[in-house]
């Protein structure tokens, strides 16, 4: 089955500080999710991304689907951004229902 | 509802027990996911509603598992004969369907502890 690889593993930031988190999926997609699960455990859709490059306030996504990888831009992190963030993925031809989940990269902020 | 509900949001039971989970997913939303949490895990994927299609159950662990939709609406999780190793956070999530509509929303999650 496809695989989704998520690094860091854990990431410490001060805040103020930028940080890049990275997915990498072993085979064609055609849906790609970054979600933020909060430290109370709620999963938050911050992306829909299958290619290309959004932007929402201080988070930007882009996903380079020829190369299998996606990242997530945080800029001048806040408290508030601590968690995990995972990315989600579903295989082209696939089942779009089945999006297979990376282990996440946990965020923490210090103030 | 404004968004995905979820009951229980705890659940204590023994060993050998029945356990009923229930989601409400968002009015509209023809999409609906099952995923559980494992402590310090990430998302394993369960099970698949979209409209009146056959579900995707390809996640579902055993036979022990199994999921209704009723009325294209509310779902719900059964878990048969409960062991320790089905303690997790069960997850439902609903959206409007294929391609760019894709964009889940999740429920706030039942705790089950398997006692």
């Amino acid at each position: 089955g496809i695989q989704v690889e998520q690094s860091p593993p854990d990431l410490i930031l001060q805040e103020g500080a930028n940080s890049t988190l990275r997915c990498n999926f072993s085979d064609s997609v055609n849906n790609l999710q970054w979600f933020h699960q909060n430290p109370w455990g709620q999963l938050i859709n911050l992306f829909y991304i299958p290619s290309g490059t959004k932007q929402n306030g201080r988070l930007s996504a882009t996903t380079v689907a020829t190369e299998r990888y996606s990242l997530l831009y945080i800029s001048s992190s806040q408290t508030t951004d601590s968690g995990v963030y995972f990315c989600a993925v579903s295989l082209y031809g696939g089942s779009q229902g089945n999006l297979i989940f990376g282990k996440g990269t946990k965020l923490s902020v210090k103030p | 509802g404004a968004g995905v509900s979820q009951s229980p949001s705890n659940k204590v039971t023994e060993k050998g027990k029945d356990v009923e989970l229930r989601c409400d997913p968002i009015s509209g939303h023809t999409a609906l996911y099952w995923y559980r949490q494992s402590l310090g895990q990430g998302l394993e994927f369960l099970i698949y509603f979209q409209g009146n299609s056959a579900p995707d159950k390809s996640g579902l662990p055993s036979d022990r598992f199994s999921a209704e939709r009723t009325g294209g609406s509310v779902s719900t999780l059964t878990i048969q004969r409960t062991q320790q190793e089905d303690s997790a956070v069960y997850l439902c999530a609903s959206s409007l369907g294929q391609g760019r509509a894709n964009v889940l929303t999740f429920g706030a999650g039942s705790r089950l502890t398997v006692l």
